[in-house]
């Protein structure tokens, strides 16, 4: 059973503009969650991250939001450069599984000129 | 380079072999992660260790996957008897794994790229 799912597959953004990634998931254990980035052939790499505490965690342009009633997080990329072309994996965990993480699927982002 | 290292980047087997993989994790950090991903996946959990301990096997680590790491520091990760099904990215992570959140950000490394013919 998938507990972190990310809806979206693809998503295509002009640069300069706003792109928002979403994600969902259905464990309320989770009180960690995080954003990773892929580029093929490499492993993830790490993006930013949020506690369950914590509705706003921002780093440069990126921004992660955490809706907990909603069980929703969403990573906010402003303004999206063509080098964030990538695939994007929101991961979520827990103290208890010695914060093993759960990703969801990814969702591939194409930056546009 | 102080990141996390994999060997072999790349394998290729025939059904019913044994593979070893390897994981040098970023030498301060106690946690040591293994996930494995298929193709339109995310990375799925393996296992876990602290230190040398092995705390936390998924189901999905069947009888035929077994890790260690011996003296805490690097991984190994075996398969046994390799089937077609085990064909994936092996990647491995780690972390610092003390109190507080933020010390549990995982860095992965590359990953190892097993085909199973």
């Amino acid at each position: 059973d998938q507990q972190v799912k990310q809806n979206s597959p693809s998503l295509s953004v002009q640069e300069g503009r706003i792109s928002i990634l979403n994600c969902d998931y259905t464990n309320s254990m989770f009180d960690y969650f995080l954003w990773y980035k892929k580029y093929p052939a490499e492993g993830p790499t790490f993006l930013i991250s949020i506690s369950s505490i914590k509705d706003k965690n921002e780093d440069g342009r990126f921004t992660v939001f955490l809706n907990k009633s909603a069980k929703h997080l969403s990573l906010h990329i402003v303004p999206s450069q063509p080098g964030d072309s990538a695939v994007y994996f929101c991961a979520a965990s827990d103290i208890q599984s010695g914060y093993a993480l759960n990703f969801g699927k990814g969702t591939s982002l194409l930056v546009t000129p | 380079d102080t990141g996390v290292s994999q060997n072999p980047r790349h394998k290729i087997t025939k059904r019913g072999q044994n593979v070893t993989f390897r994981c040098d994790p970023i030498s301060e950090h106690n946690r040591l992660y293994w996930y494995r991903q298929t193709l339109g996946q995310g990375p799925e959990f393996l296992t876990y260790f602290q230190n040398e301990a092995q705390l936390e096997k998924s189901r999905l680590l069947s009888d035929r996957f077994s890790a260690e790491r011996p003296k805490g520091s690097f991984s190994t990760l075996e398969i046994q008897r390799t089937e077609q099904g085990d064909s994936a990215m092996y990647l491995c992570a780690s972390s610092l794994g003390l109190a507080g959140v933020a010390k549990n950000i995982q860095y992965f490394g590359a990953g190892t790229r097993l085909s199973v013919l």
